[in-house]
C-alpha cells in the first residue's frame, strides 16, 4: 500500500506571497491532518479535515487554511507569507476512528525569503 | 502551556545496550500515547502505540510503558543498534480527535 504522498517537497518563496501544499493520504484514509515543525516551535498541529469538512483546528492565524476534497487529498494554504512561516510542513492520515496512528508523510520543505 | 514534555534533549548509549526514553504528559484527557522517530528533513515514521487502558505494548525491540498516576510514559529499546540513531518523539491524543501534541525530541545516538 502506498504511504503518504506530499507535493511539493521543497519550496522558496518570498514575504507576501502565497503557498499551497498538496498531501494524497494512504488509500482508504479519510482524515488527514497538517503539522508544522519549526526549531522553536517543535511539532505543532495545525488543522484536521475528515469527510472534506475541517473537524479540529490548532492555534494558527487565519492565513493558514485549508480543505479536502472527495478524494480524501488534502491541500493546504498559506496567504501573505512571512518570514516565520519557514518549516517543515508535514500531513498525516488515518481512517479517522479513535486510537488510530497517525501515518506522516515526507513533508514539504518551505523556504520564505 | 507544554502538555507533553521530554525533558532530555540528547541521549547517548552503547550499542547493545538498552536505551530508555521518558515522555511527561500533564493533560489527564490524553487516552493515546505514540512514539515517533524522526530524521532530519523527513517525516516522522511510526514505532509503537499505547493506549490509557493499557500499561504496557511490546513490539519486537521496542516496548512503550504508561504510568497513568504519574503521567509518565517510557520508550525501551532492547538492544540498541547504530540505525537506531535518530530524534524520537512522544505524541498524544485527545479521545476522538486525530489532533496529536508532540513532545520537544529526544537526540538518541547510539555508539558503536
Amino acid at each position: 500500500k502506498a504511504g503518504v504522498t506530499q507535493t511539493p517537497r521543497y519550496l522558496i518563496k518570498t514575504r507576501g506571497q502565497q503557498v499551497t501544499l498538496s498531501c494524497s493520504p494512504i488509500s482508504g484514509h479519510r482524515s488527514v491532518s497538517w503539522y508544522q515543525q519549526t526549531p522553536g516551535q517543535g511539532l505543532q498541529f495545525l488543522f484536521e479535515y475528515f469527510s472534506e469538512t475541517q473537524r479540529n483546528k490548532g492555534n494558527f492565524p487565519g492565513r493558514f487554511s485549508g480543505r479536502q476534497f472527495s478524494n480524501s487529498r488534502s491541500e493546504m494554504n498559506v496567504s501573505t507569507l512571512e518570514l516565520g512561516d519557514s518549516a517543515l510542513y508535514l500531513c498525516a492520515s488515518t481512517r479517522g476512528t479513535e486510537g488510530e496512528t497517525q501515518y506522516f508523510g515526507p513533508g514539504t520543505r518551505l523556504l520564505v525569503l | 502551556d507544554q502538555q507533553v514534555k521530554q525533558n532530555s534533549p540528547s541521549l547517548s548509549v552503547q550499542e547493545g545496550r538498552i536505551s530508555i526514553l521518558n515522555c511527561d504528559y500533564t493533560n489527564s484527557m490524553f487516552d493515546y500515547f505514540l512514539w515517533y522517530k524522526k530524521y532530519p528533513a523527513e517525516g516522522p515514521t511510526f514505532l509503537i502505540s499505547i493506549s490509557s487502558i493499557k500499561d504496557k505494548n511490546e513490539d519486537g525491540r521496542f516496548t512503550v510503558f504508561l504510568n497513568k498516576s504519574a503521567k509518565h510514559l517510557s520508550l525501551h529499546i532492547v538492544p540498541s543498534q547504530p540505525g537506531d540513531s535518530a530524534v524520537y518523539f512522544c505524541a498524544a491524543n485527545f479521545p476522538g480527535a486525530q489532533k496529536l501534541v508532540f513532545g520537544q525530541g529526544t537526540r538518541l545516538t547510539i555508539n558503536p
